[in-house]
């Protein structure tokens, strides 16, 4: 029963142009919302997050938005940099625990 | 600071062998978490320790998995004895008690043969 989905498996953005990564769940008990970012051979990076009690979030180049009521986050990056190419996961935490719900994550390509 | 630490980096067995994999958490963190990704899937819970006591292993498999954190600091996590289904990344992550942040290891890649 996947709670979290991202729909996109993949994404190519040119380089200076914005990046939008979607990700959509089931669960309201969700309460906080993370992104994480993941190269290949290592283990996932914290980037951003969000609680429920918002619907942004700004950490300079990139930007969390939250729509509660269609159960939907997005993630902006602005601009895109190459180094910005790796996989992204959506997770959500819900509010009786602290074990992160993770999407299948969407692989980011930012070409020059 | 120092990151999570993991080893070995990669294992390769046959099925019905056995295996461990040993995680080191960053200082301070009360809580240990073991994740299991599968090619093309996002990381599923295993198990989450909050010093030395389990606070959820709803999702490990019990009948051959198993998971330890003596002393509330270093933890391994066993197959006994593996399944090809078991191939996967197996992630270790740590986080500050209360913190909805979690802190992840670079992990270990099995491959059952």
């Amino acid at each position: 029963d996947q709670q979290v989905k991202q729909n996109s498996p993949s994404l190519s953005v040119q380089e200076g142009r914005i990046s939008i990564l979607n990700c959509d769940y089931t669960n309201s008990m969700f309460d906080y919302f993370l992104w994480y970012k993941k190269y290949p051979a290592e283990g996932p990076t914290f980037l951003i997050s969000i609680s429920s009690i918002k619907d942004k979030n700004e950490d300079g180049r990139f930007t969390v938005f939250l729509n509660k009521s269609a159960k939907h986050l997005s993630l902006h990056i602005v601009p895109s940099q190459p180094g910005d190419s790796a996989v992204y996961f959506c997770a959500a935490r819900p509010n009786s625990g602290y074990a992160l719900n993770f999407g299948k994550g969407t692989s980011l390509l930012v070409t020059p | 600071e120092a990151g999570v630490a993991q080893s070995p980096r990669y294992k390769i067995i046959e099925k019905r062998q056995s295996v461990a994999f040993w995680c080191n958490p960053i200082s301070g963190h009360a809580t240990l978490y073991w994740y299991q990704q599968i090619l093309g899937q996002g990381p599923k819970l295993l198990i989450q320790f909050q010093n030395n006591g389990v606070v959820d292993d709803s999702q490990l498999p019990k009948d051959r998995f198993s998971a330890e954190r003596l002393k509330g600091v270093d933890s391994t996590l066993k197959i006994q004895p593996a399944k090809l289904e078991d191939s996967a990344v197996y992630l270790c992550a740590s986080s500050v008690e209360g913190s909805y942040e979690q802190y992840f290891g670079p992990g270990t890649r099995l491959t059952v043969t």
